[in-house]
């Protein structure tokens, strides 16, 4: 069955660092997204790409970046931790504009 | 600028009778929405679509209403059951993207 994945499901790291986040699919979509969720935010869009090599910022892209070298997987990147990044990370993909399937969610925590 | 609203953050219902949720929205140009469901330490999971050509549509007990006058839509649940305890976001697109602006979601409980 096609699936989406993320790892890891959990990471502790300290402000200042690197930190990437994976996420897989294997629906075979061209689209791909991070979102975060925050008690009364909801889900934020952080960045989106339509295809390999296609990358788009969304509403809360400071300190993050992504990179798609194929279709199923696109890492989000956080360039140097800090603690306003604590949150839950959810990936997900679409056809077209089909709903999206979402991973399960990392939870990041930055002391 | 939240462009797409859910005003009530907590819902409690008894189970068996209805559960209304609702979201609004403030951008005229969108016209496709999504209803998701979250349980804990789980993604979300798609529930029903509505296409702005339509009022209405219908998958078993889940119902979406769409008033596109007043840039509102409602999903209804009928009937509620606990395990449709959750948090609940609705979702719009406008076309050109594939992408989607969520709401800040709505935590239903349903009390058996």
């Amino acid at each position: 069955d096609a699936e989406i994945t993320q790892s890891p499901r959990h990471k502790i790291t300290e402000t200042g660092r690197q930190v990437t986040l994976a996420c897989h699919q294997t629906w075979n979509h061209n689209n791909m997204f991070w979102y975060r969720q925050d008690l009364g935010h909801g889900l934020r869009l952080i960045h989106y790409s339509y295809g390999v090599h296609d990358t788009n910022k969304g509403e809360v892209s400071d300190g993050y970046s992504v990179s798609r070298s194929n279709t199923e997987d696109l890492p989000l990147t956080l360039e140097s931790a800090a603690s306003s990044q604590t949150s839950v990370y959810f990936c997900a993909s679409s056809d077209y504009r089909a709903e999206q399937f979402f991973g399960p969610g990392t939870r990041l925590t930055v002391l | 600028d939240q462009q797409v609203k859910q005003n009530s953050p907590s819902l409690s219902v008894q189970e068996g009778r209805i559960s209304i949720l609702n979201c609004d929205y403030t951008n005229s140009m969108f016209d496709y929405f999504l209803w998701y469901k979250k349980y804990p330490a789980e993604g979300p999971t798609f529930l029903i679509s509505i296409s702005s050509i339509k009022d209405k549509n219908e998958d078993g007990r889940f119902t979406v209403f769409l008033n596109k006058s007043a840039k509102h839509l409602s999903l209804h649940i009928v009937p509620s059951q606990p395990g449709d305890s959750a948090v609940y976001f609705c979702a719009a697109s406008y076309s050109g993207t594939y992408k989607y602006i969520f709401g800040t979601g709505t935590r239903l409980k349903v009390l058996a």
